[in-house]
């Protein structure tokens, strides 16, 4: 079975900080990886895809892939109020836009 | 350009009832997902459609799930008849390309049995 593992937090960082939210799937044959934010009550919102090893990097946001570990994190840097949110990390494991969800990570960000 | 929108917002049905939740997807947009979260639950992929073909259903709990697609534009899910276990939120996404993982959710339709 596929799964896709999150801590639910809440995850509570200052204003300003590095906010560091992490996921680990279960299967090796993962071909993609994403990560969805969602506000209460929004619809989730992609911020950033990962699909090789290594970092890639969009504005405050940093996505960082190991497969050899299983594992994929998203930081956010000098985190902002606004930032608060459900994070969300999916896995791709083949064709097509099947999903598979990780249960979320809440972020409250403290001014 | 609008979003994906979904009707209704929230529905509170008793159990044996139908419902039909709607999705609108984005204007271009040949692919149109369901998924679903119910409580406590992570989200859940139901079913892709390409167009007005099911491309993959192997998420959909049962049989008391139809979904539907004509024309290729507006999809419905219709739950008949509706168990205690079917509440949660249904989501509706799109895409214009299928292999991406870049979909544009709706906010969700609330379903609660009661």
């Amino acid at each position: 079975q596929k799964e896709v593992e999150q801590n639910s937090g809440p995850l509570s960082v200052p204003e300003g900080a590095i906010a560091s939210l992490n996921c680990t799937y279960s299967d090796r044959g993962s071909q993609s990886f994403f990560w969805y934010r969602q506000y209460s009550g929004k619809s989730p919102e992609l911020i950033m895809f990962i699909y090789s090893n290594g970092d890639k990097e969009d504005g405050r946001f940093t996505a960082q892939l190991n497969k050899a570990s299983q594992y994929v994190s998203l930081l956010i840097r000098d985190s902002q109020p606004s930032d608060s949110a459900t994070y969300l990390c999916a896995v791709n494991w083949g064709a097509g836009n099947m999903l598979t969800f990780g249960g979320g990570t809440r972020l409250m960000v403290k001014p | 350009e609008a979003g994906v929108t979904q009707f209704p917002s929230h529905s509170v049905i008793e159990k044996g009832q139908t419902v039909t939740l709607r999705c609108d997807p984005i204007s271009g947009h040949d692919n149109l997902y369901w998924y679903r979260r119910v409580m406590g639950k992570e989200i859940k992929f139901l079913l892709h459609f390409v167009k007005e073909s099911k491309q993959d259903e192997s998420g959909m709990p049962n049989n008391r799930f139809l979904a539907e697609r004509t024309g290729g534009t507006y999809s419905t899910l219709k739950v008949q008849p509706a168990e205690l276990e079917d509440s949660g939120v249904y989501f509706c996404a799109s895409s214009r390309q299928s292999n991406t993982g870049e979909l544009f959710f709706g906010e969700g339709s609330r379903l609660t049995v009661l």
